[in-house]
């Protein structure tokens, strides 16, 4: 069992609708971690939130929008995408700055 | 910037056998943090191994043991005795002392036959 839930699985969205991922961990980790991965290639990072703040945005399009809600939750709103932006995306939390990060099992998001 | 190459695409290795997955990693940083990274078909990334850099003493974790050499930038994964389980995509990573961003490198798919 995963300690990092991510919800939906799977999500298969048009490019009009509005969606949102969601991810939660009850292991007290400080900072907690958005990723978005393609087939064969490694995660990249989107974003880092570290004590519910928004620590690291990499130039991510606006049409992602992150929330932390509180320290156990991460949100991501998505709205307008593209079909390019159709991979999996991970979420990962860390206690602290050198350990290593806990990964979710990730939403496989379709955009038709 | 810090950079993570992994230079192997592909490995194979026999059921029972050893072997080993090559990282190298440029930068200039004295406190940093390297790991590796198991990505099975089922898709979660799960944590190997860690290294600290400042730690001479090359991290085991059970089968697996790296061969870190801080001079060469060299991160290496052994996998003793393999298993079927073992098959997955290994990514080799980095981490600055510094920062919260988790580097990685392009990954080595590890097939297991029996």
């Amino acid at each position: 069992d995963t300690e990092v839930t991510q919800t939906p699985k799977h999500l298969v969205m048009g490019m009009t609708n509005k969606k949102s991922l969601k991810c939660e961990q009850h292991m007290g980790h400080r900072a907690m971690y958005w990723y978005k991965q393609k087939a064969k290639k490694p995660p990249e990072l989107m974003f880092v939130y570290s004590y519910e703040k928004l620590s690291i945005n990499e130039s991510v399009p606006s049409r992602f929008s992150p929330e932390c809600p509180n320290s156990s939750l991460l949100n991501l709103h998505l709205h307008a995408l593209q079909p390019e932006d159709s991979a999996l995306y991970l979420c990962a939390s860390s206690p602290l700055r050198g350990s290593g990060q806990h990964f979710g099992d990730g939403t496989r998001l379709s955009i038709l | 910037a810090q950079t993570v190459t992994q230079s192997q695409p592909e490995m194979s290795v026999q059921e029972a056998e050893t072997v080993t997955l090559s990282c190298t990693y440029d930068t200039s940083e004295s406190d940093y943090y390297l790991f590796w990274y198991k990505q099975p078909p089922s898709r979660q990334m799960i944590l190997v191994i860690r290294q600290e850099a400042y730690k001479q003493q090359n991290a085991t974790e059970n089968r697996f043991s790296v061969n870190f050499q801080k001079a060469a930038k060299s991160f290496s994964l052994k996998i003793s005795d393999s298993q079927l389980g073992d098959a997955a995509m290994y990514f080799c990573a980095y981490r600055s002392a510094y920062t919260d961003k988790l580097i990685f490198g392009t990954g080595t798919r590890l097939q297991v036959f029996p």
